[in-house]
């Protein structure tokens, strides 16, 4: 009940073109939904989170789009660049609760 | 203000050694937790140190151990290595601890070898 299922394991998409990762959770005491973005040789970086009392958080040309119901949530990556190639890391924490992370979607971006 | 800082940031060790990982949080936090990460498992959580104290404990067998000094900075020790401790071993340190919404920020983590 502690996992976070995180789906592709890897993308390759275009430049420019739009890059999905799609997690799913099954505790229903987590309530925050951050997504970390890791570059080789560092550690991971908080992109964006989301709470669940919104079902779309948007940064930029990051989004989240969040499904309660369904207890899933999704990074959306549009118009990607060769900079956003990386590791991403979806969590899921709650209130007492140790973070749970995904086991990460390795991206890369073709110029 | 300087970032988490982790040491050493490589180490090889052989099967039956122990090994020490350091850990220097951002100044002011006082939460240090601990992150194991391999590569399609992801980051399992070891454990969170806050004000000296273990709140939480992951599912990690008792040759996982840490502890937080007065200064916030914190240690890991894994007694006994073998093979499969093999990873990358990731600190993060929070300015708060248990509301489960902290922002977490990441060293660039000790890479450990177990040959």
């Amino acid at each position: 009940q502690q996992q976070v299922k995180q789906s592709p394991q890897s993308l390759i998409v275009q430049k420019g073109g739009i890059s999905i990762i799609n997690c799913a959770y099954e505790n229903t005491a987590f309530d925050y939904f951050p997504w970390y973005q890791q570059f080789p040789g560092k550690g991971p970086a908080l992109l964006i989170a989301i709470r669940p009392d919104v079902s779309e958080k948007k940064e930029g040309r990051f989004t989240i789009s969040f499904n309660k119901s369904a207890k899933q949530f999704s990074l959306h990556i549009m118009d990607s660049q060769p900079g956003d190639s990386a590791t991403y890391f979806c969590a899921a924490g709650g209130y007492g609760q140790n973070f749970v992370f995904g086991p990460g979607t390795r991206l890369s971006v073709l110029p | 203000k300087a970032g988490v800082t982790q040491t050493p940031r490589y180490l090889i060790k052989t099967r039956g050694q122990q090994v020490t990982l350091s850990c220097s949080p951002i100044s002011g936090h006082r939460s240090v937790s601990w992150y194991q990460q391999t590569p399609g498992q992801g980051l399992q959580f070891l454990f969170e140190y806050f004000s000296e104290t273990q709140r939480n404990k992951g599912n990690f067998p008792g040759r996982f151990s840490g502890r937080q000094f007065s200064n916030s900075r914190s240690e890991m020790n894994v007694s006994t290595l073998e093979l499969g401790d093999s990873a990358l071993y990731l600190c993060a340190s929070s300015s708060a601890a248990g509301t489960g919404r902290e922002k977490l920020f990441f060293g660039s983590g000790t890479q450990l070898s177990v040959l």
